[in-house]
């Protein structure tokens, strides 16, 4: 069966600090991965996403940057953050060829919390 | 992809049937009508999905009107379980919609004992 992990579950960070969120996919390949934001009070936003290694599509200019440096590995990261990038972080993934389009599989997220 | 709105809040006795509207009236031919729903602190949970006709599945019932301009996700026998907020998506079947969820603000269901 498929699974998903995320990680760090929690984490506090000062302002200007870097950040690294990490994201694994186990028992399937090639399939699309999604980073996403839920900050307080708001709906969840789609940050980035990835149908392949390398290959990196972002939804809407941001302090954050994705990699996926393997073909299930995806990676949210920031140089500096700002008070503004805290919130809850979801990463997901889809079958790419076989799975239907809107069928995502979401892990259990990362809070944030920028001081 | 066509925009959803749904009621902000609803209740329910623990038991009896949920049933959770969405309206999505500018909905075009090949979009697709998908559910999910997020419990507290936890990430989405992908429900159902359909196009036209009705669909079941262990979870839910999804009715779509006849025009596909309306839907109905049914939760038949609810439980303290099914709190949560549920969320109606529009989503454009072909490929360069790459599973691009657009979440609303979605309803907050509370079941009640």
């Amino acid at each position: 069966s498929q699974t998903i992990h995320q990680w760090p579950a929690t984490l506090v960070q000062p302002v200007g600090s870097p950040l690294s969120l990490e994201c694994t996919v186990e028992g399937t390949s090639n399939p699309n991965l999604y980073w996403y934001r839920q900050a307080a009070g708001r709906g969840l936003q789609l940050l980035f996403y990835s149908v392949g290694i390398g290959q990196i599509s972002s939804e809407v200019p941001q302090n954050l940057s994705a990699s996926r440096p393997q073909d299930r590995q995806f990676i949210l990261s920031s140089k500096k953050l700002l008070l503004s990038d805290s919130g809850f972080y979801l990463c997901a993934w889809r079958r790419g060829r076989t799975g239907h389009t809107g069928e995502l599989f979401f892990g259990e997220g990362s809070r944030l919390t920028v001081l | 992809d066509a925009k959803t709105t749904q009621p902000p809040s609803m209740d329910c006795a623990e038991g009896r049937a949920a049933n959770l509207p969405c309206n999505h009236s500018t909905i075009s031919g090949n979009e697709y009508v998908y559910w999910y729903r997020q419990i507290h602190s936890q990430g989405p949970q992908y429900i159902i999905h359909g196009l036209k006709n009705n669909e079941t599945n262990e979870m839910a019932s999804l009715i779509i009107t006849e025009d596909r301009k309306s839907s109905t996700l049914i939760l038949p026998h609810a439980t303290l379980r099914d709190t949560a907020v549920y969320y109606c998506i529009v989503l454009n079947a072909g490929g360069t919609s790459y599973g691009k969820l657009t979440f609303g603000q979605g309803t907050i269901l509370t079941v009640h004992p």
